[in-house]
């Protein structure tokens, strides 16, 4: 079974452009969750989706949004980025809602905001 | 809001040696779990073990051990017979076990800033 899969691996943008991530989750995981990742730093939780419902929203600007599909795949979307916003940004995914087991990450996508 | 603090931002040992990274947190909650995951250069956060706060027991996966000391707020990672493949990042993770909508936050991992671990040959 494929793992949890992000794409783009990398990514270079320039400030005020927008910008779209993606993520796969694991065959028959519903839910998918963002986190951003900056240098030297734990990941910080941006969303969290269940069946195609946000579940959870942590402290990020209007500029982020996300959405998950029928498939349960997900994109987050940013708006009018910040060189702040460079980072490493994680997709996990888990069985259910609460991920009594944990959450399985991918690889990421390295944003670099320039 | 929960905190995470590793206080060792980096540590070494020696290969077969053994390693205990320090992890403490804040809650005021009773219910939660705790969570070490390994983040190599890869990139991807591989979970390393998970504790149940309502478990005694501590949790132990193969090499990898905790010691839970639920009144100390205090969450550490053994690693035994260290071997150079464990070099990486290591972050603790806390999340709630509350059910229901509370904002949000009883979904979300929350976490250190992690210990980078070197393993010398």
């Amino acid at each position: 079974d494929a793992g949890v899969t992000q794409s783009p691996t990398h990514l270079i943008k320039t400030r005020g452009q927008h910008v779209t991530l993606r993520c796969s989750p694991i065959s028959g995981h519903k839910s998918v969750s963002w986190y951003q990742q900056v240098l030297g730093q734990g990941p910080q939780f941006i969303f969290q989706y269940y069946e195609k419902e946000e579940r959870g929203r942590g402290n990020f600007p209007d500029r982020f949004s996300a959405r998950q599909f029928p498939n349960y795949s997900s994109e987050l979307n940013v708006n009018a980025l910040l060189l702040g916003d460079s980072a490493l940004y994680l997709c996990a995914s888990s069985l259910e809602s609460i991920g009594y087991g944990g959450y399985t990450f991918g690889s990421g996508t390295r944003l670099t905001v320039v | 809001a929960q905190t995470v603090t590793q206080s060792q931002p980096e540590m070494s040992v020696q290969e077969a040696e053994t390693v205990t990274l320090s992890c403490t947190y804040d809650t005021s909650e009773s219910d939660y779990y705790l969570f070490w995951y390994k983040q190599p250069p890869s990139r991807q956060m591989i979970l390393v073990i998970r504790q149940e706060a309502y478990k005694q027991q501590n949790a132990t996966e193969n090499r990898f051990s905790v010691n839970f000391q639920k009144a100390a707020k205090s969450f550490s990672l053994k690693i035994s017979d260290s071997q150079l493949g464990d070099a990486a990042m290591y972050f603790c993770a806390y999340r709630s076990a509350l059910m229901g909508d509370s904002g949000g936050s009883n979904y979300k991992l929350t976490f250190g800033k992690g210990t980078l671990l070197t393993v010398n040959p």
